[in-house]
């Protein structure tokens, strides 16, 4: 399997601040990196997808970039609404295995 | 509007068995693989398998492979997944999610709770 690795895995920040989380795979999955969000009791939702494409309706204050093994997510002004808990996922080859999710949390 | 939408929040016995299901309806469910998530209380994403309903073709995690079964009905628009000889470490939220070309996730159904306790 492919291990997804996240860093860091827990992140104190304040509004307005830029923020970037990191996705490391164990071996390269080209442009096949997907981000989610998770709020506390919710549906997890695709922000990314093939590491910098932005899901409809996803705020341009969301953005990624990567390719091979080292991916990253940017949120480059943070909002209330974003304080959740971020996870990556390969979508190179199955299975299709998630990071461990960085949780991210006011300061 | 696409949606995948799941059965219903299950408790069960430890040893007991429980499908859950996944309609879809919003888009031709037969061209899109459908995913398995599952989430223990308070922690991540865990990836279990895939099925491609138009053919029944069936990917499993090894994390899973022997623990579940996945399958589909394509006449109802259906996906299921069946956990058998259930644990209390079965405990979790299990979603189903639509895959992309891509391989990402990007319908998601609102999750089927399921408790097991004696």
């Amino acid at each position: 399997d492919i291990q997804m690795t996240q860093s860091p895995s827990s992140l104190s920040a304040s509004v307005g601040q830029k923020v970037t989380i990191t996705c490391r795979a164990s071996q390269s999955i080209n442009m096949y990196l997907n981000w989610y969000q998770q709020k506390p009791g919710k549906v997890p939702k695709l922000l990314i997808y093939t590491a910098s494409s932005l899901q409809s309706g996803v705020p341009s204050r969301f953005s990624g970039s990567g390719f091979g093994t080292d991916f990253t997510l940017t949120i480059s002004s943070l909002q209330p609404e974003d304080f959740a808990t971020y996870y990556c996922q390969q979508g190179y080859r199955p299975p299709y295995t998630f990071g461990q999710g960085t949780n991210l949390e006011t300061k | 509007e696409m949606q995948l939408v799941q059965s219903g929040a299950e408790v069960k016995k430890p040893g007991e068995s429980l499908k859950i299901s996944c309609k879809a309806s919003g888009y031709r469910f037969t061209t899109y693989w459908i995913a398995w998530v599952r989430q223990k209380p308070g922690k991540g994403l865990e990836w279990m398998g895939i099925i491609y309903p138009d053919d029944s073709d069936t990917k499993y995690s090894p994390s899973f492979q022997g623990q579940v079964t996945i399958s589909a009905d394509k006449s109802i628009a259906t996906a299921y997944l069946q956990l058998n000889s259930l644990k209390a470490s079965d405990t979790a939220m299990y979603y189903c999610a639509r895959l992309t070309g891509d391989n990402a996730m990007d319908v998601w159904g609102l999750g089927t709770t399921v408790n097991v306790s004696s």
